[in-house]
């Protein structure tokens, strides 16, 4: 199993460009998430989608789309790029059933920045 | 879910335990701790987590206090692959059909040192 994978792993745009990251998993998981990290910060929930069809905005969503394909792929887009998009994106992934602990897999990130 | 509060940083000698505290002194009577960690530039890794009693796995164990205020994860033979950020982060744990709404904060880095 390959776990979560991302692609690109690095990206850089200049402001106003659009673009979208992919993020796929291969271990039957219904729920799935996108993250950014900031330099010196710790993660922030952008989107997340409990399961395939559904769709929740996070704690910083401005500025970002997400569409979930199917039960394996989350993407995550960018409409029009800012500076302020400069970030470590992470996708994540983890199944939910119900009496048993719901850990969360990450994939390996893409590091974006915006010229 | 519950706040937490971790040091910003600490350091270990190599082969020594390496104890991690977190205080979660709002924690509710159903949240759970979780840890995870964040070897440099990697996707953060689950390590382990637990409820009210302590628990142990290959990794690491996690001492709760009787009143779940606060935890200590232990590494018991600390090594340099364990230089990282550990997260502290304590949440409810969802059902069949519910989701995982996780809250990462700033976490504890651990420095090994040879």
């Amino acid at each position: 199993n390959a776990g979560v994978t991302q692609t690109p792993k690095f990206q850089v745009l200049k402001t106003g460009q659009s673009m979208t990251l992919q993020c796929a998993q291969d271990m039957n998981h219904n729920s799935m998430y996108w993250y950014r990290q900031d330099p010196g910060m710790g993660l922030r929930l952008i989107y997340y989608s409990a399961s395939e069809g559904t769709t929740d905005k996070g704690e910083v969503p401005n500025g970002y789309n997400v569409s979930r394909l199917n039960k394996r792929e989350f993407s995550l887009r960018l409409e029009s790029a800012a500076p302020s998009q400069t970030s470590v994106y992470f996708c994540a992934s983890s199944i939910t059933v119900a009496g048993s602990y719901n850990e969360q897999f990450f994939g390996p990130g893409t590091r974006l920045t915006v010229l | 879910d519950a706040k937490t509060t971790q040091p910003p940083s600490m350091d270990c000698a190599e082969g020594r335990a390496a104890n991690l505290p977190c205080n979660h002194s709002t924690i509710s009577g159903n949240e759970y701790v979780y840890w995870y960690r964040q070897i440099h530039s990697q996707g953060p890794q689950y390590i382990i987590h637990g409820l009210k009693n302590n628990e142990t796995n290959e990794m690491a164990s996690l001492i709760i206090t009787e009143d779940r205020k606060s935890s200590t994860l232990i590494l018991p033979h600390a090594t340099l692959r364990d230089t990282a950020v550990y997260y502290c982060i304590v949440r409810l744990q969802m059902g069949s059909g519910g989701y995982q709404k996780v809250t990462f904060g700033t976490g504890t880095k651990l420095q090994v040192i040879p």
